[in-house]
């Protein structure tokens, strides 16, 4: 089976933009979790999205939002961004939902906010 | 609310020497405790489980942790340290429910001496 893939792998972006990072998860997986890892604050949660709806959220401001389709695939998105949002971004995807399941991790992607 | 604490963000082996990295955790109900390894460049790859079955848990690479409840730790140890086993860990704690997610630790980052 092929692994949890995330795209871009890269992107650099200026403050003020929006950008949207996409999850593809391990086949037959319905439940797509984010992370953002920055060398300050380690792994955060960001949100679970199982069967399409949100089931969890972290400690984010409103700026940061996501959406599962129907394939399962996800997509998380940034708006007006800020130079503290450089971050490695990571989703994992599980069987189930919750924290229960074993989540199974994708490459990341960096994103770089000048 | 559960946490996790990893004590130190550094530990230095000699090859062929004991690895231990500690994890201590708190948590209202009876956790499930996860240990996962972070290459360079990589996404996490879980190493082992513990939902409370046997309270020693073997894991890959021939890692393994130890439950130990009195304590409220889940220490990662491997008799003998390789070159190739230099990477970052973590240690993360979820609760049982249908909503609950995995916390993280801050991670600990392994060397390995020649």
């Amino acid at each position: 089976k092929a692994g949890v893939t995330q795209t871009p792998r890269y992107l650099i972006k200026t403050r003020g933009q929006q950008v949207t990072l996409s999850c593809s998860p391990i086949s037959g997986h319905r439940s797509v979790s984010w992370y953002q890892q920055t060398p300050g604050q380690g792994l955060q949660f960001l949100f679970e999205y199982f069967s399409e709806t949100q089931r969890n959220k972290g400690n984010f401001p409103g700026r940061f939002s996501g959406r599962q389709f129907s394939n399962s695939r996800s997509e998380m998105n940034v708006s007006t961004l800020e130079l503290g949002d450089s971050a490695l971004y990571l989703c994992a995807s599980s069987l189930g939902q919750g924290g229960t399941d074993t989540q199974y991790f994708g490459p990341g992607t960096r994103l770089t906010v000048l | 609310a559960q946490s996790v604490t990893q004590l130190g963000s550094h530990v230095s082996v000699s090859e062929g020497a004991l690895v231990l990295l500690r994890c201590n955790y708190s948590s209202s109900v009876p956790p499930y405790l996860f240990w996962y390894v972070q290459y360079p460049n990589q996404g996490l790859q879980l190493l082992l489980k513990y939902t409370s079955a046997a309270t020693l848990v073997k894991g890959i690479n021939g890692f393994e942790a130890e439950f130990k409840k009195s304590e409220t730790s889940f220490h990662l140890t491997k008799p003998s340290a390789h070159m190739s086993d230099a990477a970052e860990y973590f240690c993360a704690v979820s609760d049982r429910g249908a909503n609950s997610k995995l916390t993280f630790g801050k991670g600990i980052t392994l060397s390995v001496r020649p």
